[in-house]
């Protein structure tokens, strides 16, 4: 069954430290992953989308990696900022089909206290 | 910014009653998408399009029907809203490029409430 997890369900940081976000997914045949910001009450929002042959993709403070070894991601964030309260969600697609279809994890929800 | 729109916003509406949630885009994308998504759990694929006149039910059931007749509306209809409907429903389109790498466009989304 094509699934992806995400750890931990939720996290509080301090504004200013780092953080990582994982995700292990079991969706094959892989095609991409991607990792999506999703602000309370709006739609997500891309931040890196990784094919089988990249292992890490940056954006700004957003640094993504992905082992498609062990079928593993993770979302490092730097000097936090406020506005990263969000919720950080894993995709993983497939190419079984012609529509590429996603697989969502439930994603984590970050705090970031002043 | 995507260019993708969705109204209402937010619609809280009484059981039995038949609604319509409006998704527009200008961004040319000729596949579209209809998401449900529960507080804390994750999007499910309600119904989908390849173009228009194209229309495909998602992996999550839904009672809702579409309709793709101009390729820049994909409206989502709930004949008689049940309490059970309540949820946020998320609109997203994309474009035809090479392979599965094409990215998805959220729309704000409307968060339905059925009393």
């Amino acid at each position: 069954k094509n699934q992806v997890e995400q750890s931990p369900q939720s996290l509080i940081i301090l504004e200013g430290k780092n953080c990582t976000l994982q995700c292990n997914y079991t969706v094959s045949p892989f095609s991409n992953l991607r990792w999506y910001k999703q602000d309370t009450g709006r739609g997500p929002v891309s931040l890196t989308i990784m094919t089988f042959s990249e292992n890490t993709k940056s954006n700004g403070r957003y640094t993504a990696t992905l082992d498609a070894d062990t079928k593993q991601s993770s979302l490092h964030i730097t000097a936090s900022q406020l506005s990263d309260s969000a919720s950080y969600i894993c995709v993983v697609s497939d190419r079984g089909s012609t529509l590429g279809r996603l697989y969502f994890g439930r994603g984590t929800q970050l705090t970031v206290w002043p | 910014e995507a260019d993708i729109y969705q109204t209402p916003r937010y619609l809280v509406i009484g059981t039995g009653k038949k609604i319509t949630l409006e998704c527009s885009q200008t961004m040319g994308h000729d596949k579209m998408y209809w998401y449900q998504q529960d507080p804390g759990m994750e999007l499910h694929l309600i119904h989908y399009s390849y173009g228009v006149n194209s229309t495909e039910k998602g992996d999550l059931s839904s009672e809702s029907t579409v309709s793709r007749i101009r390729t820049e509306h994909f409206p989502l209809t709930l004949e008689s809203a049940r309490p059970s409907h309540t949820s946020q429903y998320l609109c997203a389109s994309s474009g035809t490029g090479g392979g599965h790498t094409y990215e998805q466009y959220f729309g704000p989304g409307t968060r339905l409430t059925v009393t």
